[in-house]
């Protein structure tokens, strides 16, 4: 059963950095592109980043590109989301996610909470 | 970015009812229109991709069509589960950008 676990949320102080990593297990992770989408509370979705299988191609949501940095270690099986200069605006739920072929989100994470406040 | 353009944002249904939801794109975006369900506390869940592509394990009653840039969702026979929050997200540029939503409430 594929299974997407993030960590590393939790309360920050605004213009702080934090990192969140996203375990992969029960599929070849390695293969994969992989996504992180975030909810505030009681909002939407928010698309974030994107990730080629190898790494090598990487692509961002405009209200992150320049703060936020996504990458992965195949050999770990992990993907990872460096978030720096952190706003309030941050505040959300944050998903990993696994895409497939038709570059759909087939296998998601049960998020982690970030909370950016002073 | 390709806006997608989601309606309603709420509905209110009985069991048993029939349900459309319909997301539409600012621009061509082929067949690369996938469809999530959310309940409170969880992560989304795949329905359907690529427009009409039911997500394996996932009960026929929902069904997916397009007529353009115009892409819809339907329950054919609302069940007590279905009664969530429903996304569509495009994936055919970045970014792939999701739909508003639409929270689907017991009458």
């Amino acid at each position: 059963q594929v299974r997407l676990v993030e960590s590393g949320g939790g309360v920050v102080q605004p213009g702080r950095s934090l990192r969140l990593s996203c375990a992969a297990s029960e599929f070849m992770f390695s293969i994969h592109p992989m996504h992180w989408v975030r909810q505030s509370p009681g909002k939407g979705l928010e698309w974030l980043a994107f990730i080629s299988y190898d790494g090598t191609d990487k692509s961002y949501a405009d209200s992150v590109k320049g703060r936020f940095t996504i990458s992965r270690d195949n050999s770990k099986n992990t993907l990872y989301l460096q978030m720096n200069t952190l706003r309030g605006e941050d505040t959300a739920f944050y998903y990993c996610a696994r895409e497939e072929g038709e570059r759909q989100l087939d296998y998601w994470g049960q998020g982690t909470l970030v909370t950016v406040a002073s | 970015d390709i806006q997608m353009t989601q309606s309603p944002s709420s509905l209110s249904a009985s069991v048993g009812d029939r349900v459309t939801i319909t997301c539409r794109a600012s621009q061509t975006i082929s067949s690369y229109l996938h469809w999530y369900q959310q309940k409170p506390g969880k992560a989304p869940k795949l329905l359907i991709y690529a427009t009409s592509t039911l997500q394996s394990g996932i009960p026929s009653r929902f069904s997916g069509a397009a007529s353009g840039t115009d892409f819809t969702l339907t329950i054919s026979s609302l069940q007590p589960e279905d009664f969530a929050t429903y996304f569509c997200q495009q994936s055919y540029s970045s970014p792939y950008t999701f739909g508003q939503g639409t929270k689907l409430e017991i009458k």
